[in-house]
């Protein structure tokens, strides 16, 4: 079974640019996730797919961030413009179990992002 | 910090040695997940402790829960270099969504 994919794997881009991140999760898994790792500090929550609809975003930073999930297989999420504060790694998680049920989620390895 | 904290922030131990890193929360869970970070690379699930939960084992990995105390620790015994990596506590409610901790640095030295 083929993990969680997650494209690019870096990408730098300068302040005010577009940035477009990929993840595909494992092939059946209706939950997606977006967190974010910024600047070495804790690692937080961005949003929540089941499928194609958000279930949960409150982790969004602000309306420069966009996710989408069409088709709810795999979800893009997109910053734009960019700032300088939005460097970080973005982690993609997917799980086949319903949320709180017990499971351990798989993680992508991640999209380091740098804007400069 | 939604989380709480970890203790250590960092660890430096010597190969061999065993490594204990604590976790605090401040909500009520379903689980508590413990992750690794390898530099520049993803995160790798270890383990997972359900809130009925007090202790759980897995290879060198030992996983305790106090409820009581919102707390949960996690025991590397006979530590390699290839531990060398960043450790997370996460915990999870109904809905699902991780709430990370901010990260124990432990450092084993050959």
């Amino acid at each position: 079974e083929a993990g969680v994919t997650q494209f690019p794997s870096h990408s730098v881009i300068e302040k005010g640019q577009t940035v477009t991140l990929r993840c595909d999760p494992i092939s059946g898994h209706d939950n997606l996730y977006w967190y974010r790792r910024v600047m070495g500090k804790e690692i937080k929550f961005l949003l929540h797919f089941v499928k194609e609809s958000k279930q949960d975003e409150s982790g969004m930073p602000n309306n420069r961030f966009l996710a989408e999930r069409t088709g709810g297989t795999y979800s893009t999420l997109k910053v734009q413009p960019a700032e300088l504060e939005d460097s970080g790694v973005y982690f993609c998680a997917s799980s086949q179990r319903a949320p709180g049920s017990g499971y351990g989620y798989t993680f992508g390895s991640g999209t380091r992002l740098t804007v400069v | 910090s939604q989380q709480g904290e970890e203790d250590p922030q960092a660890l430096s131990i010597q190969e061999g040695e065993n490594a204990t890193m604590n976790c605090s929360y401040k909500t009520s869970i379903n689980n508590l997940q413990w992750y690794r970070q390898n530099s520049g690379r993803g995160l790798v699930h270890l383990i997972l402790i359900r809130s009925n939960e007090r202790e759980k084992h897995s290879g060198r990995l030992r996983v305790t829960l106090d409820t009581s105390k919102k707390s949960s620790s996690l025991l590397i015994t006979a530590s390699r270099a290839a531990d060398t990596a960043s450790y997370f506590c996460a915990t999870s409610n109904q809905g699902g969504k991780l709430i990370f901790g901010q990260g124990t640095e432990l450092s084993v030295k050959p």
